[in-house]
């Protein structure tokens, strides 16, 4: 299965911990996205990420939250010090590399997502 | 500032019919849109997409349609079938460099056999 990998399914944190959510794009894809969605609402954008490089954080929370794609490893969302607003879908979406012929333009692939519930 | 949007929360139809979910959208630099099928539980599958440049793109079951001038696209669902059941989203990109999308609410389809 050469999809897009979300783990963990289900994260439950206490107040003030932290939360570190992981994806592994599909294989030949070097752009990772991350969005949130809150209940009865739609996704929306947080951070997007080649290797090494945040190209776009426009939706990332000031504080606290942190995002990364390192050369070797799958991508890491971090909350720190989680709050109960916290709680959420968050989904990880990958695409090819722009002109890689790899399918129609800007189509995101997205993992099954992480459920976080902050106690 | 929703800059997309799905005014419909839910719709449900008989199986075999016609499916109508309409999208609308505020931002004229939008030159992309997709819609994604999502079932509860899983993420966002891709279905169909079409370019600024574009008013029809087919792809057996769904067509999708664009009124640029309405600024409002629709996906059309013919025949209607139970599996169909599940959440759409209308989503959009900018045409920036990042390739962010912008997504609607959703709406709940209901296909009744």
């Amino acid at each position: 299965n050469a999809g897009v990998m979300q783990n963990p399914r289900h994260l439950v944190r206490r107040r003030g911990q932290e939360a570190r959510l992981r994806c592994s794009p599909m294989k030949g894809h070097s752009h990772v996205y991350w969005y949130r969605q809150l209940p009865e609402e739609g996704l929306k954008f947080m951070v997007y990420l080649q290797k090494e490089n945040i190209i776009d954080e426009s939706g990332m929370p000031k504080e606290r939250f942190s995002a990364e794609f390192p050369k070797e490893g799958p991508s890491i969302l971090r909350i720190q010090q989680v709050v109960r607003g916290d709680s959420a879908a968050y989904f990880c979406a990958s695409s090819p590399p722009r002109g890689s012929g790899g399918g129609a333009k800007n189509i995101q692939y997205f993992g099954a997502g992480t459920r976080l519930s902050v106690l | 500032d929703q800059q997309v949007k799905q005014n419909s929360p839910s719709l449900s139809v008989q199986e075999g019919r016609i499916s109508i979910l309409n999208c609308d959208y505020t931002n004229s630099m939008f030159d992309y849109f997709l819609w994604y099928k999502k079932y509860p539980a899983e993420g966002p599958t891709f279905l169909i997409s079409i370019s600024s440049i574009k008013d029809k793109n087919e792809d057996g079951r769904f067509t999708v349609f664009l009124n640029k001038s309405a600024k409002h696209l629709s996906l059309h669902i013919v025949p209607s079938q139970p599996g169909d059941s599940a959440v759409y989203f209308c989503a959009a990109s900018d045409g920036s460099n990042t390739g962010k999308l912008i997504f609607g609410q959703g709406t709940t389809l209901q296909v009744k056999p």
